[in-house]
């Protein structure tokens, strides 16, 4: 048992160029989450998914994309990399929401530099 | 919208001494739960404790306890017999229980525990 998992742990972009974030979960859980933390900030909310096939935008969506073609898997694109985006990318995912049994279980981070 | 704060940007505590994080919420919810996240040089994020803001009795984790105030909206966590494992940033975070509900992080608090 895995837990969450996430690929690339370190990656170097150029502005301008594109990459996918692939996160991966094997507890069988219908919610997962990307976060970015940045020095100060806290963790913030990218995107979200609540099932298979579903995804929602949150706190700081604008130049990301997701997909969620399956269950255990949820990935984060950014299609044109800016200075930005430099930050370190969290996956999470959770059982349920909001209904006691919500706990996130986090991965062990993406550390994205653009230059 | 729900914030928290996280006022102290770091605490230091000699090992074996017990140091206590403070951790303060708005909201306008009446059910909502909260959390203690630790997060170690290894950037994993760690569930430290949870707290169900319908239950009167202080949560406990072996040497973590947190003091829940509601009425003041105060959510402190207290690290009795400090350990130098316990050098970490700590993140208070905040989730209302409705459906759509989002985690709220403050913004971190690094403590070092001092041999």
């Amino acid at each position: 048992n895995a837990g969450v998992t996430q690929t690339p742990k370190f990656r170097v972009l150029k502005t301008g160029q594109s990459m996918t974030l692939l996160c991966a979960q094997d507890m069988n859980h219908e919610y997962m989450y990307w976060y970015r933390q940045d020095p100060g900030m806290g963790l913030r909310l990218i995107h979200y998914s609540v099932g298979e096939g579903t995804t929602a935008k949150g706190e700081v969506p604008d130049g990301y994309n997701v997909s969620r073609l399956k269950k255990q898997n949820f990935l984060l694109g950014l299609e044109s990399a800016a200075p930005s985006q430099t930050s370190v990318y969290f996956c999470a995912s959770s059982y349920a929401w909001g209904l006691g049994t919500d706990t996130q279980y986090f991965g062990p981070g993406t550390r994205l530099t653009v230059l | 919208a729900q914030t928290v704060t996280q006022s102290q940007p770091e605490m230091s505590v000699q090992e074996a001494e017990t140091v206590t994080l403070s951790c303060t919420y708005d909201t306008s919810e009446n059910n909502y739960y909260l959390f203690w996240y630790k997060q170690p040089p290894s950037r994993q994020m760690i569930l430290v404790i949870r707290q169900e803001a319908y239950k009167q009795q202080n949560a406990t984790e072996n040497r973590f306890s947190v003091n829940f105030q509601k009425a003041a909206k105060s959510f402190s966590l207290k690290i009795s017999d400090s350990q130098l494992g316990d050098t970490a940033m700590y993140f208070c975070a905040f989730m209302a229980t409705g459906a759509n509900s989002k985690l709220t992080f403050g913004k971190g608090i690094t403590l070092s525990v001092r041999p």
